[in-house]
């Protein structure tokens, strides 16, 4: 099956730092990735869908100016926390399709932010 | 997106078969039942789909009701690593997004 994979697996960093956490698709081309969050024993909550080339939609509720997402190219999109927060700290969770609906979506191992 | 609706949580013996039930009383005619799975601290997994017809594969079975209102996810044969929270998800038909309910959490015991 398609791989996909995350760098940090977790990170700590201070308050008022930024963090980047990178998703990579090891072995296929993904036009579209989506980052989740997800809080301890909650859900997934999708944040935003980004396409290769252009700017990422992000859902309702998700600041754009703080998550920074860049797509540069099919096989990488970068998820930058800026000025990140205690109430930042998370599990983020990258995934990665081809691009055609109802293919299945790859998901990363997950990056976990902890901000003191 | 149509929404789902599945226990909380569930146990089932090691060995025994997982029937895990979802209910999409809301979905679409062209609205596909995917089923994901997320071990502790891990990224999702992706189970099986389907449309309205069975659907199996090395990993589990799925059910849809005729009218395809609810579903049932199959795992023949539990085992203690299939403990984790399952999720049913409907996906929408005009876009790639998966939007997680809560799941069902499943514990497999010995």
């Amino acid at each position: 099956g398609a791989v996909v994979s995350q760098h940090p697996s977790w990170v700590i960093c201070k308050s008022g730092t930024s963090v980047k956490i990178e998703c990579r698709s090891l072995d296929f081309q993904a036009t579209t990735m989506f980052w989740y969050r997800q809080f301890p024993k909650q859900s997934l909550m999708l944040m935003a869908t980004s396409n290769e080339g252009s700017k990422a939609t992000y859902e309702q509720g998700v600041e754009k100016d703080k998550f920074l997402i860049n797509h540069a190219s099919l096989t990488l999109s970068t998820l930058t926390v800026t000025s990140a927060h205690p109430e930042d700290s998370s599990f983020y969770i990258c995934s990665a399709s081809l691009g055609s609906n109802y293919n299945e979506q790859f998901f990363g191992p997950g990056t976990r932010l902890t901000v003191l | 997106d149509a929404k789902t609706t599945q226990p909380t949580s569930m146990d089932c013996a090691e060995g025994r078969a997982a029937n895990l039930p979802c209910n999409h009383s809301t979905i679409s005619g062209n609205e596909y039942v995917y089923w994901y799975r997320q071990i502790h601290s891990q990224g999702p997994q992706y189970i099986i789909h389907g449309l309205k017809n069975n659907e199996t594969n090395e990993m589990a079975s799925l059910i849809i009701t005729e009218d395809r209102k609810s579903s049932t996810l199959i795992l023949p044969h539990a085992t203690l690593r299939d403990t984790a929270v399952y999720y049913c998800i409907v996906r929408s038909h005009n876009t790639d997004k998966l939007i997680f309910g809560t799941g069902t959490r499943l514990q497999v015991f010995p």
